[in-house]
């Protein structure tokens, strides 16, 4: 069975710093892995996804993430906080095969601060 | 285009009770997913229909039910209403025709809430 797990509920950094999301997943075929964004009462919105090919993902407002096999790692990076990246990040893998099927992890939500 | 909607956008309903839930994906997506999303469970997934055929379900009870129309547009029913039913409903529309996963486009969610 595939899982996801999300290393931190609550991350905080100052407007400038550093963002580092950690997700790890567990698949026993190669996975389909994305990341999604939530601002409060509002739906989904994808910021990357790793499908095949170049492990190295870059997304929308300067987010990427790096595929690592070997860890079973997908980590969100962005080199600059803004105050508007604070929401709730979901890391999630699809099954090859498995269609539309996303199994989230918990969530993890980023305070940004002055 | 217009987003995925989902109407209503919040709901009261008593236990014991029945809902419909409606999803209108985005004009020429043919996939629609349906996820419950809840402060103890996290984000779930429920079922995904393409044209019109349910092809995945998540492990919920028979109670939650859902069909999608000749124009994609998704229903999603729950029977005999729980307390812990409680939760906002998201519904994904996809253009993926295929077994890949593909970008999933979320609309803003129903929030249902049972007393």
């Amino acid at each position: 069975a595939q899982s996801v797990t999300q290393l931190g509920s609550h991350v905080s950094v100052s407007e400038g710093a550093l963002v580092l999301l950690r997700c790890n997943y567990s698949s026993s075929v190669p996975p389909y892995l994305f990341w999604y964004v939530q601002y409060p009462n509002q739906g989904l919105q994808l910021l990357l996804k790793y499908t095949t090919g170049a492990t190295l993902v870059k997304g929308i407002n300067g987010f990427e993430a790096e595929f690592k096999k070997s860890e079973t790692s997908f980590h969100l990076t962005k080199p600059s906080a803004h105050m508007s990246d604070a929401a709730e990040y979901f890391c999630a893998v699809a099954k090859t095969g498995g269609y539309n099927k996303l199994i989230f992890g918990a969530g993890t939500r980023l305070a940004v601060h002055p | 285009k217009a987003g995925v909607t989902q109407t209503p956008r919040y709901l009261i309903k008593t236990r014991g009770q029945q809902v419909t839930l409606s999803c209108s994906p985005i004009s020429g997506h043919r996939s629609v997913s349906w996820y419950q999303q809840t402060p103890g469970q996290g984000l779930q997934f429920l079922f995904e229909y393409f044209s019109e055929t349910q092809r995945n379900k998540g492990n919920f009870p028979g109670r939650f039910s859902g069909r999608q129309f000749s124009n994609s547009r998704s229903e999603m029913n729950v029977s005999t209403l729980e307390l812990g039913d409680s939760a906002l409903y998201l519904c994904a529309s996809s253009p993926s025709p295929g077994q890949g996963a593909g970008e999933q486009f979320f609309g803003p969610g129903t929030r249902l809430t049972v007393l």
